[in-house]
């Protein structure tokens, strides 16, 4: 089945500590991207990657790093430098780098820093 | 920028009426909107694809109005069933390729 997986689904973290969420599609897509979800707001754009080996900020880059090193795999580490990260984080992907293709997204995960 | 807006955050129907869904955004140049249907705890799950030349798109018991000029999108789910329980969610792509995502509608369907 084509689709996308994120793992682990729930993380704990102790505060200082920088933690790395997987994200992988074989969709054979070009585009990947790193939302943040929290109750009661839209989701909010950390990181996009258009190819291989490039990748941009979002409107919430702070905290948070990315890499790009394979087509099919895109992740997000949250670094202590985050100050909020207790939150939902969906991946997502689209066929092209032109940003325009429909958005698939992976079940996501939830980090709780404790 | 562009503002996406849903409302209302909540709504409960019973079984088997109509469900009307609102997405307005405030920007009209707009290259595609897209809605989601997202459970609890879980990711979004595509429905709809509506793109800036089309004023509807249907997929069985789900169909999406766009009106580009006056902001506004519409999703419309016909005879509601309890699975149809969920958070819905539009996203509209303005022409610079920005996704701005709404805060979604929570609908429960009563049995």
């Amino acid at each position: 089945d084509g689709g996308i997986t994120q793992s682990p689904k729930y993380l704990f973290r102790k505060e200082g500590q920088n933690v790395t969420l997987s994200c992988e599609q074989n969709l054979n897509h070009d585009a990947m991207y790193w939302y943040r979800q929290d109750p009661g707001q839209g989701l909010r754009l950390i990181y996009y990657s258009q190819i291989v080996n490039d990748f941009q900020k979002g409107d919430i880059a702070e905290g948070y790093s990315v890499s790009r090193e394979k087509k099919e795999s895109f992740p997000l580490t949250v670094t202590s430098a985050q100050k909020n990260p207790t939150a939902f984080y969906l991946c997502a992907s689209s066929i092209d780098g032109s940003y325009g293709g429909e958005l698939f997204f992976g079940e996501g995960s939830r980090l709780t820093v404790l | 920028k562009q503002e996406v807006t849903q409302i209302p955050a909540a709504l409960s129907v019973p079984e088997g009426e109509n469900l009307v869904l609102n997405c307005s955004f405030t920007d009209s140049a707009i290259y595609n909107l897209q809605w989601f249907r997202q459970d609890p705890g879980k990711g979004l799950t595509s429905l709809l694809l509506i793109q800036s030349s089309q004023r509807e798109q249907t997929s069985g018991r789900l169909n999406a109005s766009l009106d580009k000029s006056s902001g506004r999108s519409t999703l419309y789910i016909a005879a509601s069933q309890p699975g149809d329980s969920a958070t819905y969610l539009c996203a509209v792509r303005s022409n610079d390729y920005k996704l701005s995502f709404g805060a979604g509608t929570t609908v429960t369907v009563r049995a």
